[in-house]
């Protein structure tokens, strides 16, 4: 049972736009950055965004995320085959730990 | 560009000791960047943080892993490591090393993930 909650799996067709939330509460999400990773099969974890909506060099700026709250989302726009990952959003929390959602799998149909 | 890879042995018996070592380059463990992590990932999970060491030897580990978990720092070798001890086989995952930014908010880089199996 992860802190963040994260939708089991997402799917869209290539082209079109997705968003994957990402719940958590006042003790996490709402007092800090949120960072967002792409882990593509059988590949360590890859930085998406960090700091809540900032993308580090070399992600395109298809890749989006925001928060509001205790909530933050990541978006995708323009989707392509090679989007097909699992996406982890991660923050700390006020126990002390860094955590992170079970991760929301994306098809592109 | 900062890059990591773990290393040690795949197959660790219950009861026993896991012990892996991540070597940094491009850039100095000594620099005060980051905060240098472990995290793993059990088959078909998600991601679970295990702790940091900072240069210093300042360390931090998850609350429910504190009593097994050790992480020091060796900056002659530009490397750090991981111990956890009284394995079972739920410690069987992937294992990665990764920094954690100075401002502690996000992971990158990361290596590239070591399996570890506990098995007799």
């Amino acid at each position: 049972q992860s802190v963040l909650t994260q939708p089991p799996s997402v799917s869209a067709a290539p082209g079109q736009k997705v968003t994957i939330s990402c719940s958590g509460s006042s003790s996490n999400i709402g007092d800090n950055y949120v960072s967002w990773y792409q882990q593509l099969p059988g590949t360590a974890p890859k930085l998406l965004i960090y700091e809540n909506n900032k993308r580090p060099s070399g992600i395109p700026d298809r890749f989006s995320g925001s928060k509001s709250g205790t909530s933050a989302t990541l978006g995708i726009t323009g989707l392509q085959t090679g989007d097909e990952a699992d996406y982890y959003c991660g923050t700390w929390d006020s126990s002390l730990s860094v955590v992170f959602g079970g991760g929301t799998k994306l098809t592109v149909l | 560009q900062v890059q990591l890879q773990e290393s040690g042995p795949g197959l660790v018996k219950p009861s026993q000791t896991l012990s892996l070592t991540c070597t940094v380059s491009g850039a100095s463990i000594s620099s005060g960047g980051y905060y240098w992590s472990w995290i793993r990932q059990h088959p078909g999970k998600g991601l679970e943080w295990i702790g940091y060491i900072f240069f210093s030897g300042r360390s931090y580990y998850n609350p429910s892993l504190k009593s097994l978990v050790t992480i020091s720092v060796d900056t002659s070798k530009n490397q750090f490591s991981l111990k956890l001890t009284s394995v079972t086989a739920a410690d069987t995952a992937v294992y990665y090393c990764a920094g954690l930014d100075g401002s502690g908010s996000f992971f990158d880089p990361w290596g590239q993930g070591t399996l570890v199996t506990v098995s007799s």
